[in-house]
């Protein structure tokens, strides 16, 4: 079955780690993307990516990177810059990078950063 | 500012009954509008597309778009337990002239659908 897998499920981390999520797709989807999600909060947009070897900031891009070498895909680092780390972590894809197409999830990562 | 408003509820209905969900949007240009139901510790999942003013039907599930009043609603029939989720409001909207656009969310509506 097509799919985003995402792991770990969780992840826990001290503070000052820089600690890598996978984010894996067969959906054959362009285009790629990382969101936030804190408790009683939307989903912010980290990063995303249309195409292999490039990608764009988002809204809170600050403390994270990402590279995409291939289609199917695209870590996400959390690195010792990041503030307030511990969070919900979502991945997500979509056909290609346009407005009208919804975006597909992964399950999710939930990181723990003490 | 480009925002998505959301009724944070919860939102409480007795099973059987129509739970209404709505939602308000900044960008008067938007022409894309998603409803996804989130599960408590699980990611969102689609369950409503809509881009023309107007109502589109899915089973239990209608959504309405007016983008005169920059409004989106959802409406979910004959309520099942099942139900309670959070539902997420998300709207493409350009952040800059001339770009594709960005998806943003609203903070959600919990919905409970009592038995």
């Amino acid at each position: 079955d097509g799919g985003i897998t995402q792991s770990p499920k969780y992840l826990f981390r001290k503070e000052g780690q820089n600690v890598t999520l996978s984010c894996e797709q067969n959906l054959n989807h362009d285009a790629m993307y990382w969101y936030r999600q804190d408790p009683g909060q939307g989903l912010r947009l980290i990063y995303y990516s249309q195409i292999v070897n490039d990608f764009q900031k988002g809204d809170i891009a600050e403390g994270y990177s990402v590279s995409r070498e291939k289609k199917e895909s695209f870590p996400l680092t959390v690195t010792s810059a990041q503030k307030n780390p511990t969070a919900f972590y979502l991945c997500a894809s979509s056909i290609v990078r346009q407005g009208n197409t919804p975006l597909h999830f992964g399950n999710g990562t939930r990181l723990t950063v003490t | 500012q480009k925002e998505v408003e959301q009724n944070s509820g919860p939102l409480s209905v007795p099973e059987g009954a129509i739970a209404s969900l709505n939602c308000t949007y900044s960008d008067r240009v938007s022409q894309s509008f998603f409803w996804y139901r989130q599960y408590s510790g699980k990611s969102p999942e689609l369950i409503m597309s809509i881009y023309s003013n107007g109502d589109k039907e899915d089973g239990r599930f209608t959504a309405q778009l007016n983008k005169a009043s920059q409004y989106v609603s959802l409406l979910i029939r004959d309520s099942q337990p099942s139900d309670s989720a959070t539902y997420l409001c998300a709207v493409n909207m350009r952040m800059r002239e001339g770009s594709q656009g960005n998806l943003i969310f609203g903070k959600g509506t919990k919905l409970s659908v009592k038995p």
